[in-house]
């Protein structure tokens, strides 16, 4: 079974381009999350899918961060403009549902650097 | 908000010895996960823990959700190279939404 796929794994910008970053779930994975990685600090989510529906997005900084999942499956998220303080890891990860015993599956991530 | 501190930041060990880290949060958690995550990868879910005094193992791994339901230790037993990485916990934060702490950095020499 393949996992979490996720492009393009790394990607450098100049500040205040836009940049776009790709996932496709676990076949079967109703769940969907977005996280931000820092260097040298966990996870924190952004925001969480439940088949198309946004279900929270309360991290997402919404003035420049915009993400969608239209069909429920691949998921994009997108930063328009970057800032110097977006060079991160983002991390997509999915489980079949939500609910503390669903494991989630978390792909390798895209790493941004913007100059 | 709620914090998950993790100790040791980082750790060097030699190879065949035993690793103990733990986590402690600022709340009671009735979940406690244990990631690893290589360089370059994604965390992945070595351990989950659902009630308070749970002891669980997989394979070398071995984690127990504290008495207080703040705190959870994680051990691994006859350290080799592969275990080198960043291992986290994470705690339940809201509705279906876990936090996670800051990591403990292991490097194993050879």
């Amino acid at each position: 079974e393949a996992g979490v796929v996720q492009s393009p794994r790394y990607k450098i910008i100049e500040k205040k381009q836009p940049v776009a970053f790709w996932c496709n779930p676990i076949s079967g994975h109703n769940t969907l999350y977005w996280y931000l990685q820092n260097l040298g600090q966990g996870p924190e989510l952004l925001i969480r899918y439940e088949n198309e529906e946004a279900v929270d997005d309360s991290q997402l900084p919404k003035d420049r961060f915009s993400a969608e999942r239209l069909k429920g499956v691949d998921s994009t998220l997108k930063i328009q403009p970057a800032e110097l303080g977006d060079s991160a890891v983002y991390l997509c990860a999915s489980s079949r549902g939500e609910g503390p015993g669903e494991t989630q599956y978390f792909g390798p991530g895209t790493r941004l650097l913007v100059l | 908000g709620q914090q998950l501190n993790q100790s040791p930041q980082s750790m060097f060990i030699q190879e065949g010895e035993d690793v103990s880290m733990n986590c402690t949060s600022s709340s009671i958690f009735n979940t406690w996960l244990w990631y690893k995550q290589d360089p370059g990868e994604g965390p992945v879910l070595l351990i989950a823990l659902y009630k308070a005094g749970e002891l669980t193992s997989n394979g070398r791994l071995t984690a127990q959700f504290g008495i207080t339901r703040k705190d959870s230790f994680l051990n691994i037993s006859a350290s080799i190279p592969s275990d080198v990485g960043i291992y986290f916990c994470a705690g339940p934060s809201g509705t279906y939404k876990y936090i996670f702490g800051t990591g403990t950095r292991l490097k194993v020499l050879a």
